[in-house]
Formats: structure tokens, C-alpha cells, sequence
């Protein structure tokens, strides 16, 4: 069963044109929720951990965000050099495996 | 910043051939993982590893696949009778701790013909 579904699953961006990805997990208990970057052809770069309801991270021109259902990874002013594909990870309970959903694409023209 | 190295980036295999992906961990971290991506899905969990045995592993995970820590700096997974469907990169993460973030490197593409 997908425990982790991320939506939309392509967003093309005029530079500047700020937007939210979302994120939404079923698994109960969440240990930690954890969104990466994936520029093609390479592994996917951390970005944020996040472990409880209410938790905000910011790095730059993204801010994650985090409630009891989903997360929202905000992307403010977006340049070009942030076209990447965006992950969302969940760590289910005593689970050492990180569960991936299948990432938003974020194409942002100059 | 340290990171984590991965060797070679592309592997091209013959079917039942078998292979062995190479890692390099960042050094300070305990806890060893591989992951898998065929091309346009998404990233699968394969093992993990911590205290120089198998903590968790996936039902892709089975007897063709082997994994070991050979010295105190690399991580290996070995596929045993390599398959078509072997065919994708093949990603190593570590972390410095249970529940801590994953950092990974860049992959080996892995192509079987």
C-alpha cells in the first residue's frame, strides 16, 4: 500500500512564480518525515527533517511544514537553479527504511 | 562537507553475471543502507545495515543479494546471478543514527544486457 503520495507530480514555474508541494503519508506513529532533492542522474540531497505536527523548516527559498496528515514543501521566488525533482520520505516506526513517494518534478523558467 | 562515495557509476553486466557495488560511507556514521531506482519510479529500500549485520531488508532483498562492511571504510552489495530486471541505479545511503537523516550518494547505474 503506498504510504506516501506527493502531488502534483510536475510543476512548471515562471522565476519568481512561488508555489507549495504536497506531501500526504498514512502511516501512523511517524518517526520522522524527510524531504530531498533530486537533480537527474544523481542521489537525492537532504534538505529537512521534520519529527512532530506544527514543525517549520527553512532553508533559502524553501520552507517545509508539517501537520498530522501531510507536508508542505514552499517554494518562495523560485530561480531556475531549483528545477529538481522534490522527494518526501516517511520513517514508519521502528522501521530503519526510509518510504519515498514518487516526487514532484519543479521545471522554474527564467 | 563529507559525503558519500559511490563506485563504479555505471556497471554494464551480462544476465547471470554477478556484481559488486561499491560504497563508501561518510565516516562517522553507524548505520548503512541500499536503495534502488528504476528508471521512472521511485526510490525502493533494499537493506539496511548497523553493528556489522542485516537490521531490515526488503522482500526485493533476497538470496541473490548480499551485502558486507569488508573493512572499517566500505560498504558492498553483491547481486549474486544478476536479472534484467537488476537493471537501476542503485543508491548507498549512511546516517549518523536510528531515525536520523539519510545522506546518499550518487549511484551506480547498474545495466544488465
Amino acid at each position: 500500500e503506498d504510504q506516501v503520495t506527493q502531488s502534483p507530480e510536475a510543476l512548471r514555474l515562471q522565476e519568481g512564480e512561488s508555489s507549495s508541494l504536497n506531501c500526504s503519508y498514512t502511516v501512523s506513529g511517524l518517526r520522522g518525515l524527510f524531504w530531498y532533492r533530486q537533480d537527474p542522474g544523481k542521489g537525492p540531497e537532504f534538505l529537512f527533517t521534520l519529527y512532530s505536527a506544527g514543525e517549520e523548516k527553512e532553508k533559502e527559498r524553501l520552507k517545509a511544514t508539517l501537520t498530522k496528515k501531510e507536508s508542505f514543501l514552499h517554494i518562495t521566488a523560485p530561480k531556475p537553479e531549483d528545477s529538481a525533482t522534490y522527494l518526501c520520505a516517511v520513517s514508519p516506526p521502528n522501521d530503519y527504511k526510509l518510504s519515498f513517494g514518487a516526487g514532484t518534478t519543479v521545471t522554474v523558467r527564467a | 562537507e563529507p559525503e558519500v562515495t559511490q563506485t563504479p557509476s555505471h556497471q554494464v553486466t551480462q544476465m547471470g553475471q554477478e556484481v559488486i557495488l561499491r560504497c563508501v560511507p561518510i565516516s562517522n556514521h553507524l548505520y548503512f543502507y541500499w536503495y534502488r531506482q528504476i528508471l521512472g519510479q521511485k526510490v525502493e529500500f533494499l537493506v539496511s545495515f548497523y553493528n556489522n549485520e542485516i537490521s531490515e531488508k526488503s522482500e526485493i532483498f533476497d538470496d541473490q543479494f548480499s551485502v558486507e562492511r569488508p573493512d572499517g571504510s566500505n560498504f558492498t552489495l553483491k547481486i549474486r546471478s544478476t536479472k534484467l530486471e537488476d537493471s537501476a541505479m542503485y543508491f548507498c545511503a549512511s546516517s549518523e543514527g536510528w531515525g536520523q537523516p539519510q545522506h546518499f550518494g550518487d549511484g551506480t547505474r547498474l545495466s544488465i544486457l
